[in-house]
């Protein structure tokens, strides 16, 4: 009964090579973020989604794009992926309307290896 | 500029022993604090917040963290940890509608 799924969960790719990472979410949330996660250096936001025609970018955005396909989509490419991009990717979301204002909830993770 | 510290990196300890993890901000506006978890192998999950009231916010399984707004702190207390207890500890601080997240505090507790 996850809220937040990710696919894949696992990926290795080569240098040079385009990849998707796709997040849903069934939470009825209209704010999705993506965050990549690195040893030593926590979480680091890429990208941003606070409604379907809302998106911006994070610290760390160059050599990602996003695309939010409907309220409960929100994709992530890497249009050349290289080595210093493999990384732990999380998607995560959060509903300013609940009170709980700015608290996320996580997707478990896709673990991109690039060679 | 928005951040926060956890000055804590690794954090060794033996069951029963008591934990406190380390969370300074740097933020100008009205805070809203959270402490995360993230298990071996899966994703953050949330352990306790603080948006108003009561400074001392009690959360799941037995954590508590203090906010103390002069120090510009938020330090996670467990008073006896357990092995289950080992994981990765991600302070955060709302800015500007995002989340700002420290490097984490790895937790190792031994039987």
């Amino acid at each position: 009964d996850a809220d937040v799924t990710q696919t894949p969960r696992n990926r290795i790719t080569k240098t040079g090579k385009r990849i998707m990472l796709e997040c849903s979410q069934t939470k009825g949330h209209d704010r999705m973020y993506w965050y990549r996660q690195d040893p030593g250096l926590g979480l680091r936001l890429i990208y941003y989604s606070f409604d379907v025609k809302d998106i911006n970018k994070g610290e760390i955005s160059d050599g990602y794009s996003v695309s939010r396909q409907a309220q409960a989509k929100f994709s992530l490419s890497l249009e050349s992926a290289i080595p210093n991009q493999t990384a732990l990717y999380f998607c995560a979301t959060s509903d300013l309307g609940s009170g709980s204002w700015n608290e996320q909830f996580f997707g478990p993770g896709t673990r991109l290896t690039v060679l | 500029a928005q951040s926060v510290s956890q000055h804590n990196h690794h954090v060794i300890l033996s069951e029963a022993a008591s934990l406190e993890l380390g969370c300074n901000y740097s933020y100008g506006g009205t805070v809203n604090l959270f402490w995360y978890v993230q298990y071996p192998g899966q994703h953050l999950q949330l352990l306790l917040k603080y948006f108003s009231g009561d400074p001392l916010v009690k959360g799941i399984k037995g954590f508590e963290a203090e906010f103390i707004k002069s120090k510009f702190s938020f330090n996670l207390r467990k008073p006896s940890v357990q092995w289950s207890d080992t994981a990765e500890y991600f302070c955060a601080v709302n800015g500007a509608d995002k989340l700002i997240f420290g490097t984490g505090t790895r937790l190792q507790v031994f039987p």
